[in-house]
């Protein structure tokens, strides 16, 4: 079974620097994807960054990037010039193939502090 | 719709009660989720139809949990004889599934969030 764990349940950042949110997770499975996903107090899941397994390049989007390691299973996300809006939940996930359900981490509640 | 639309936003329920949540998926996606997110967790997946059929339903918990989509677009949860432990974020996804792109992302609606007093 597949399994993700966020080992960091609380994080902090000052407005402007640079976060770096931790995730890892276990599947036997060669085809995956991989995702981020933040939950505001809307509870709205809003999709932040996807990697493709079979891709080595690190996906980026705007000031968000991944640090994809295949072999060591880690997926971390990296908030680039931290804003105040970029407070919310944020969730791992895993994606076996392109389809079925998505497996979530527990979470990382990240506060950004002006 | 140009989101997944759930309703409704809440529910309050006595214990033993009958509940239905509705979720109407972005149109033209095939495949559906349901999720459950308790306080301070992240979202445990329920059941996932493709088209309307309930392609994986190992998530429910206990057979008082039952969720239909007779059309393949609207879903419907329903939770029979509700007990406090059912208190949670009932979380509604689509995406794409068989007959378009494949990004493997799932859109999520703003959820139901259901109180079982």
């Amino acid at each position: 079974a597949q399994t993700v764990t966020q080992s960091q349940p609380e994080m902090s950042v000052q407005e402007a620097e640079t976060v770096t949110l931790s995730c890892t997770y276990d599947t036997s499975e060669n085809n995956y994807y991989l995702f981020w996903y933040k939950q505001p107090p809307s509870r709205q899941m809003i999709l932040v960054i996807r990697q493709e397994a079979y891709k080595q390049q690190n996906a980026t989007e705007n000031r968000f990037s991944v640090n994809f390691q295949k072999a060591a299973k880690s997926f971390s996300l990296k908030i680039s010039d931290s804003q105040l809006g970029d407070t919310a939940m944020y969730f791992c996930a895993f994606r076996r193939g392109s389809q079925g359900n998505l497996i979530f981490g527990k979470g990382t509640k990240l506060s950004v502090k002006p | 719709g140009a989101g997944v639309s759930q309703t409704p936003s809440n529910k309050v329920t006595e214990k033993g009660k009958y509940v239905e949540l509705r979720c109407d998926p972005i149109s033209g996606h095939t495949a559906l989720y349901w999720y459950r997110q308790s306080l301070g967790q992240g979202p445990e997946f329920l059941i996932y139809f493709q088209g309307t059929g309930a392609a994986d339903d190992s998530g429910l918990p206990n057979d008082r949990f039952f969720a239909v989509r007779p059309e393949g677009s609207v879903s419907t949860l329903k939770i029979q004889r509700t007990e406090r432990g059912d208190s949670a974020v009932y979380l509604c996804a689509s995406s794409q599934g068989l007959a378009g792109v494949q990004t493997g992302e799932l859109f999520f609606g703003e959820g139901s969030r259901l109180t079982v007093l």
